[in-house]
């Protein structure tokens, strides 16, 4: 079925790097934009990249930019959010999601969610 | 960078009409997006392009957007409309998407 998978959460100590997986199914993956969004701890949904449909062309939040690196592969139909130089504040639930088109468009398929939480 | 202002929370009887708005510097240029979140849940997209509904969201959710102000309006409530809600719209000048600051529906 149409789904999005979410792995690669977990505790890790500030300063270390993670890398979360998205694992898309029954939808062609190549011709949509992919997105991270996170959810810290009782707080608001938090937008943090963008990838295009083709994979050439990546945008991030201010809060994340020169840490996390967005990129996807189309061959694996999976979606990836390296983060390094993890902070507390990266503390959150990370969700990824699909965009309703080829470009910016509404948000129209999330995953579950992962939870990343740095701490030492 | 761009902010979107919704009210931190909005009480509604059941059967009446909630409406939530979303704030921003000519907000009624762009194209506004509502997600729902019910706790414990991933987000679910209920209004796109600032009026259109995805397939399977009930007629009692609609959308409207003008001037400084976008609207989500939800008719005959339920207690099942209860949750979390987001608008959000893609920023063309910084080529960044911007999530609202949320609004909690409570169902009286």
């Amino acid at each position: 079925q149409v789904q999005l998978v979410e792995s690669g959460g977990g505790v890790v100590q500030p300063e270390r790097s993670l890398r979360l997986s998205c694992a898309a199914s029954g939808f062609m993956f190549s011709n949509y934009g992919m997105n991270w969004v996170r959810q810290a701890p009782g707080k608001g949904l938090e937008w943090v990249a963008v990838i295009s449909y083709d994979g050439n062309n990546q945008q991030y939040a201010d809060s994340v930019k020169g840490r996390f690196t967005i990129s996807r592969d189309s061959s694996k139909n999976t979606l990836y959010l390296q983060m390094n130089s993890l902070r507390p504040e990266d503390t959150a639930v990370y969700y990824c999601a699909k965009v309703d088109n080829s470009g910016p468009g509404a948000f129209d398929l999330w995953g579950q969610g992962t939870m990343v939480t740095v701490s030492s | 960078s761009y902010v979107l202002t919704q009210p931190p929370s909005v009480s509604v009887a059941p059967g009446q009409t909630a409406r939530i708005t979303c704030g921003g510097d000519s907000v009624g240029t762009e194209s506004v997006h509502w997600y729902q979140q019910k706790p414990g849940q991933a987000p679910v997209l209920v209004v796109y392009d600032d009026s259109d509904r995805p397939s399977g969201i009930p007629e009692r959710f609609s959308g409207s957007n003008s001037g400084n102000t976008a609207t989500l309006t939800i008719s005959r409530v339920e207690a099942g409309d209860e949750a979390d809600y987001y608008c959000q719209v893609w920023e063309s000048s910084s080529d960044h998407y911007v999530f609202g600051t949320g609004t909690k529906v409570t169902v009286l």
